[in-house]
Parts: C-alpha cells; sequence; structure tokens
C-alpha cells in the first residue's frame, strides 16, 4: 500500500522554468522529509519539515507542508541541468520507518 | 567517516541461491531498514529494525529474513532467490527526536540480479 502519492511521475522542462512536484496523503504524518536520488546513488536529505503550514527555503527550493500535515510540496525556481534526478518524499509517523512514495523523475534541458 | 556501508555492491545469483547483504552503520542509530527499489515503484520496506534485538516486518518481507544482533548491523538474508527479487537494495539508518524522524542515511545500494 502506497501511502504517499507523488505527483507527476515525470517531468521534463528546459532550463530556467519554474516547476512543483506534489506529495499527497490520506494519512496524516509527524513529519515529511524530501530526498533527492542521483543515479547509482542513494538518496540525500533535502528538507525534513514538521509543522503544518511550515515553508522552508533551500536555495531555489520551496518546501511547504499542508496545514493538516498531510500533503506536501516542493518547488524549484529557474530550474538548472544540475537539479536533474529522482525526487523522493518520505513520512514519519509513530514508531514505524519512513515510508517513501514512488518519486518524480526531473530532467531538466540545457 | 562511513555513515552507512552495504556490501556487496554488484551481485549475481542462480535461482535457488542463498546470500546476506551486509548494513553497517557507525552512527549509533536505534532505526535500521532495508529498501528495495524497482523501476515506478520507489522505496518498497523489506523489514526494519527499532533497536538490537527488535525486528519487524514491512511492505514486502516475503523470501527475506533479518537479524538485529548489535545496533550497527542489520543483515538481509535470501533464503532462496527467485528472479522477482532482482532490484536495488537499499539499507538505510535514523534515529527519532520527539516524534520527528531525523535524517536517513543510505548506503550506496546492492545491485542484485537473480537468472
Amino acid at each position: 500500500t502506497q501511502l504517499l502519492e507523488q505527483s507527476p511521475q515525470f517531468l521534463s522542462i528546459q532550463e530556467g522554468e519554474n516547476l512543483t512536484v506534489y506529495c499527497n496523503s490520506s494519512s496524516v504524518f509527524s513529519s515529511l522529509q524530501w530526498y533527492r536520488q542521483e543515479p547509482g546513488e542513494g538518496p540525500v536529505l533535502l528538507v525534513t519539515v514538521v509543522t503544518g503550514g511550515e515553508v522552508k527555503k533551500l536555495k531555489r527550493l520551496t518546501f511547504q507542508f499542508g496545514d493538516a500535515r498531510k500533503d506536501s510540496s516542493l518547488h524549484i525556481t529557474a530550474a538548472q541541468p544540475g537539479d536533474t534526478g529522482l525526487y523522493l518524499c518520505a513520512g514519519g509517523k509513530g514508531n514505524t520507518p519512513l515510508v517513501f512514495g514512488k518519486g518524480t523523475r526531473l530532467s531538466v534541458i540545457a | 567517516n562511513a555513515g552507512v556501508t552495504q556490501t556487496p555492491k554488484f551481485q549475481v545469483l542462480k535461482t535457488g541461491q542463498s546470500m546476506t547483504l551486509q548494513c553497517a552503520q557507525d552512527m549509533n542509530h536505534e532505526y535500521m531498514s532495508w529498501y528495495r527499489q524497482d523501476p515506478g515503484m520507489g522505496l518498497r520496506l523489506i523489514h526494519y529494525s527499532v533497536g538490537a534485538g527488535i525486528t519487524d516486518q514491512g511492505e514486502v518481507p516475503n523470501g527475506y529474513n533479518v537479524s538485529r544482533s548489535t545496533t550497527e548491523d542489520f543483515p538481509l538474508r535470501l533464503l532462496s532467490a527467485a528472479p522477482s527479487q532482482t532490484s536495488v537494495y537499499f539499507c538505510a539508518s535514523w534515529k527519532r527526536i520527539g516524534r520527528m524522524n531525523t535524517e536517513a542515511f543510505f548506503g550506496q545500494g546492492t545491485r542484485l540480479t537473480v537468472v
């Protein structure tokens, strides 16, 4: 059972464009994380959000946690080829391990 | 500065063979888990552990065993390999502070092919 639904699954854009990736669930999470994975490597943490409505910025990346703590979004401004990769959201609740979405594969073309 | 170390990085097995994927972490994390990653499926949880001596099943546990005799090590055993177990396997570790998961650290993965 995939508790976290990510959309879109694939995204191919030109350098300089903006994009938003969504992570939705019917469950409430105590925290939500976004990871980025490059080919041949394990995922690497980008950000953790904990509070409903929280917004965090990491250079050109903006992360938002929904008010009800069931959804999150990742917005990239002026995408660059170096942003290419697989973006994964992961939710934590109770004493259980992280649950991951299926990921959004982003390709930024120069 | 090791973090999470997985071995081997690549492995080819014949159907019916058994093997153990090794995972070790040096960050004193209570939580460890094994995921498999297949195209279009994201990371699916196989087994996890919340501390030494404690393990539990995840979403896709069939065909795999784990044990956690020490905080550092969390090996994954394939009992009788099947082609459906061809995948990339990731080990991860993290800790919780209150109700928040801290950063999960992942190994580099084991690419397993069962022929």
